[in-house]
């Protein structure tokens, strides 16, 4: 059984199209929730770090929340540029990142 | 510059043959990470060292070896490679603590 889980796996918007990319997880003990974006052929780039629930962080279009079961990244406005994978993973203990299997966003001009 | 650099970016060998993937970090920090990324599999876990005396095995790490050059390297060997070893190879390094893992830009590797 997966610990977390992203969905959906693949999304399609229009530029300007507002939507959100959901991470859901089921480990317990979580120390830390990491969203990257992943362009292809290249290496996870690091976006946000959530620590505890209720806590938001935003750069850009981009905007990462966390509750005690899942973690949305929303994206406002989103731009041709703004495609890529986007990637959730989660830090149990004090180095086991357990990633998610991402989702692939496109968006059309 | 690039704060992690993984060598080579592209590699395609023969089954049976012996790999080396190496990776430098400049970021001064402690721990450096090996993962491979599979499709459909996501990022899985090789081998980490918390510094050059501590290296532990990951998820997957049969098949592969590590080596703790010094603070700054961290490589990782294939002895001898098999074609369900074609991936992608990301090295990753961070702080102490729940920090952020910060990854190089990956090996692609074919093992024919």
């Amino acid at each position: 059984e997966d610990q977390v889980t992203q969905s959906p796996e693949a999304l399609r918007l229009q530029e300007g199209e507002s939507s959100s990319l959901n991470c859901s997880y089921t480990v317990s003990g979580l120390r830390g929730l990491f969203w990257y974006r992943q362009d292809p052929g290249k290496g996870p780039e690091f976006l946000f770090t959530l620590y505890s629930a209720g806590e938001e962080k935003e750069k850009e279009r981009l905007k990462a929340t966390l509750t005690k079961k899942e973690s949305f990244l929303h994206i406002t406005a989103p731009k041709p540029e703004d495609s890529a994978t986007y990637l959730c993973a989660v830090l149990e203990g004090n180095y086991k990142l357990t990633f998610g299997k991402g989702t692939l966003l496109t968006v059309n001009p | 510059d690039a704060d992690v650099t993984q060598t080579p970016r592209n590699r395609i060998t023969k089954t049976g043959k012996r790999i080396m993937l190496e990776c430098s970090q400049t970021k001064g920090h402690d721990r450096m990470y090996w993962y491979r990324q599979d499709p459909g599999l996501g990022l899985r876990l090789i081998y980490y060292s918390f510094d050059v005396k501590d290296i532990n095995k990951g998820e997957i790490s049969d098949g592969y070896s590590v080596s703790r050059q010094a603070q700054a390297k961290f490589s990782l060997s294939l002895e001898s490679a098999i074609p369900n070893q074609t991936a992608l190879y990301f090295c990753a390094t961070s702080d102490g603590g729940p920090n952020t893992q910060y990854f190089g830009p990956g090996t692609r590797l074919t093992v024919l």
